[in-house]
């Protein structure tokens, strides 16, 4: 079947580090979506990509950075300038058709804790 | 900024109708209405969009004003799975080379409560 699929579920970093969020998806989409979510809150968007080796920052792109080089797979990397990095972490990916964009179910999330 | 307001919280009984609004005065012509759930620690679940006619599919009903300037999702028989935070979500069609780009913005979203 078709879908999005984030890895890992559960990811933890040290102090410095550099990690690495990984999202694929199977079903032929041009655009793609990274959002942060912190507890008790809504979604708010890190990157997109609307097409491959093209990315834009989202409203909170501080502290992190993505690729698109292929059009599958839009990693999103946590830097160690983001201080606040413990959230969950959720990717989308998206078609017009010409009626809306058509939505697909989003990844099933990857946990990020500060050891 | 979000641009549809929703009521923080909201209590259904088990069996009825759940009836979420949405406001979204400042809708234009070319965004949709979306609305995902998302149930605790999971990614948001797609339910129903419209443009400005009356949507109807396997999970619920989505009523639009003749203005556009609200809705209402409809939960017909509400269940104890229905229990989620609901989001209404405006959002253009994505166009490629233009500032359209199909993201979508979350507010608050309206946490339902459907109790036995």
């Amino acid at each position: 079947d078709g879908g999005i699929t984030q890895s890992p579920k559960y990811l933890f970093r040290k102090e410095g580090q550099n990690v690495t969020l990984s999202c694929e998806q199977n079903l032929n989409h041009d655009a793609m979506y990274w959002y942060r979510q912190d507890p008790g809150q809504g979604l708010r968007l890190i990157y997109y990509s609307q097409i491959v080796n093209d990315f834009q920052k989202g409203d909170i792109a501080e502290g992190y950075s993505v690729s698109r080089e292929k059009k599958e797979s839009f990693p999103l990397t946590v830097t160690s300038a983001q201080k606040n990095p413990t959230a969950f972490y959720l990717c989308d990916s998206s078609i017009d058709l010409g009626m809306g964009r058509q939505p697909q179910h989003f990844g099933d999330g990857t946990r990020l804790s500060i050891l | 900024d979000a641009k549809t307001t929703q009521p923080t919280s909201m209590d259904c009984a088990e069996g009825r109708a759940a009836n979420l609004p949405c406001n979204h005065s400042t809708i234009s012509g070319n965004e949709y209405v979306y609305w995902y759930r998302q149930i605790h620690s999971q990614g948001p679940q797609y339910i129903i969009h419209g443009l400005k006619n009356n949507e109807t599919n396997e999970m619920a009903s989505l009523i639009i004003t003749e203005d556009r300037k609200s809705s209402t999702l409809i939960l017909p028989h509400a269940t104890l799975r229905d229990t989620a935070v609901y989001y209404c979500i405006v959002s253009p069609r994505i166009t490629h080379g233009s500032s359209y780009t199909g993201k979508l913005i979350f507010g608050q979203g309206t946490t339902l409560q459907v109790k036995p």
